[in-house]
């Protein structure tokens, strides 16, 4: 069973701490992608990766950075977190690149900031 | 990118009946896709319709797409209870990797 795992599930932080969100896929895709979840807005793109040490921004990357070392993995930190961070983050990845193609999310990473 | 929208934003229905939601958008795409997202989880791929298609089955579930109308709509037929999720277009533009979803329609349905 093809699997998107995001380390944390429930996180509470203060303001100004540096958080890191762990993302790690085991189907050797190129493609990740970080969302956040917020009610009545949808999901935002933040960042996203088509390639190892490969990353490009999204419509909110604002407040946020990401790391690519290695294929499987990709991490979203937020380097000084605010309370308007608070939200559900998720993690994507894809094999198919330009055009678009079927996205396979993990089940989310839902963080409090106080 | 410009986010697309659901219709209804919130749907509730007897178990065993049809449910209809819809989705537009603003631009060309490649193709456009549904997903379910159960609460408090991530979302799980439903079925992808490509630019050049304009119907789409898998199970219960069809889709049709109309380039000219920029919409698509999701048909899920007898209705069940474990239907009851949020459920997401999302689309992609040619020569992009992003994916742009819309705000989603909340399905309630009553056994």
């Amino acid at each position: 069973d093809v699997k998107v795992t995001q380390s944390s599930r429930y996180l509470v932080k203060r303001t100004g701490e540096k958080v890191f969100l762990e993302c790690v896929q085991d189907m050797d895709h190129e493609n990740m992608f970080w969302y956040r979840q917020d009610p009545g807005l949808g999901l935002r793109l933040i960042y996203f990766s088509y390639d190892v040490k490969m990353k490009e921004k999204g419509d909110i990357p604002e407040g946020y950075s990401v790391s690519r070392e290695k294929k499987e993995r990709f991490s979203l930190i937020l380097e000084s977190a605010s309370t308007n961070q608070t939200s559900m983050y998720l993690c994507a990845s894809s094999s198919v690149g330009l055009g678009g193609g079927e996205l396979f999310f993990g089940e989310g990473s839902r963080l409090t900031v106080l | 990118s410009q986010q697309g929208e659901e219709d209804p934003q919130a749907l509730s229905i007897q178990e065993g009946e049809n449910a209809t939601m819809n989705c537009s958008y603003k631009t060309s795409i490649n193709n456009l896709q549904w997903y379910r997202q159960n609460s408090g989880r991530g979302l799980v791929h439903l079925i992808l319709i490509r630019s050049n298609e304009r119907e789409k089955h898998s199970g219960r579930l069809r889709v049709t797409l109309d380039t000219s109308k920029k919409s698509s709509s999701l048909l899920i037929t007898a209705s069940r209870a474990a239907d009851t999720a949020s459920y997401f277009c999302a689309y992609s533009g040619a020569g992009s990797y992003q994916l742009t979803f819309g705000k989603g329609t909340k399905l309630s349905v009553i056994p």
